[in-house]
C-alpha cells in the first residue's frame, strides 16, 4: 500500500513559470487536501476536495488552482510562480472518523521559486 | 493571526522521563483537536485526538489534556523514548473540514 504519493519531490522554478504538483492516493478516500508549510508557520490549507469533481478554497488559495478529475488524484497548479510560493507542499487524503477526518499525508514537495 | 500556537519551538528530554508539549488556541468554537508527529523528509502522521467535550484522552504512552477555559492543549509522553524524537504539531478544527495547525515543537529525546 503506497498511501499518498506526491510527484515531484523537489522542484526549482523561475518566477513566472507554471507547474502542476500531482497527488495520488490508493486508499479510496473521498477527501483530499493541499497544504503548504513555511518556516514559523503551521501547515496552512490551500484547497481541498470532498469528492471527485469537487474543490473548495482553504485558508490560502490565492495563486493556486486545483482539479479532482479522478477520485484518486488531486492536482495543484501554479499558473505563474512567485518567490512567495517557495514552500514545502503536502498533500493529504482524509478518512472519516467519528465527527472528524483523519489526514494521511504524503512525503511533501519542496518547491523553490527563484 | 494564528489561531493555534505552539510557543516552544524545541524541547529536549532525557529518555524515560516525561515530555510535555503545549498548544494554545484562540477560537472557542474549535470542536476537535489533534496531534500529529513528523519525522524529517516524511509527511505528518496522526498521533492522538480529543473532542472538546472531553478533557483527557489516553493512548498507550501518549495522553492529551484539554483545558477549555484556558484554551490550552497539552500532549504528555511517558516514558519518552529516542524514537519519539520528531516535530509535533497540534491542530484544531471548527465544524467543517479545515484544521488549523500550530507551528510545531521539535522534541529531542536524549538516550
Amino acid at each position: 500500500n503506497a498511501g499518498v504519493t506526491q510527484t515531484p519531490k523537489f522542484r526549482v522554478l523561475k518566477t513566472g513559470q507554471s507547474m502542476t504538483l500531482l497527488c495520488a492516493q490508493d486508499m479510496n478516500h473521498e477527501y483530499m487536501y493541499w497544504y503548504r508549510q513555511d518556516p514559523g508557520m503551521g501547515l496552512r490549507l490551500i484547497h481541498y476536495s470532498v469528492g471527485e469533481g469537487t474543490t473548495a478554497k482553504g485558508e490560502v488559495p490565492d495563486g493556486y488552482n486545483v482539479s479532482r478529475l479522478k477520485k484518486q488524484n488531486f492536482l495543484l497548479g501554479l499558473e505563474s510562480a512567485a518567490p512567495s510560493q517557495t514552500s514545502v507542499y503536502f498533500c493529504a487524503s482524509g478518512r472519516p472518523r467519528r465527527g472528524w477526518t483523519e489526514a494521511f499525508f504524503g512525503q511533501g514537495t519542496r518547491l523553490t521559486v527563484v | 493571526d494564528q489561531q493555534v500556537k505552539q510557543n516552544s519551538p524545541s524541547l529536549s528530554v532525557q529518555e524515560g522521563r516525561i515530555s510535555i508539549l503545549n498548544c494554545d488556541y484562540t477560537n472557542s468554537m474549535f470542536d476537535y483537536f489533534l496531534w500529529y508527529k513528523k519525522y524529517p523528509a516524511e509527511g505528518p502522521t496522526f498521533l492522538i485526538s480529543i473532542s472538546s467535550i472531553k478533557d483527557k484522552n489516553e493512548d498507550g504512552r501518549f495522553t492529551v489534556f484539554l483545558n477549555k477555559s484556558a484554551k490550552h492543549l497539552s500532549l504528555h509522553i511517558v516514558p519518552s523514548q529516542p524514537g519519539d524524537s520528531a516535530v509535533y504539531f497540534c491542530a484544531a478544527r471548527e465544524t467543517g473540514n479545515q484544521f488549523y495547525f500550530g507551528t510545531g515543537t521539535s522534541l529531542t529525546v536524549i538516550p
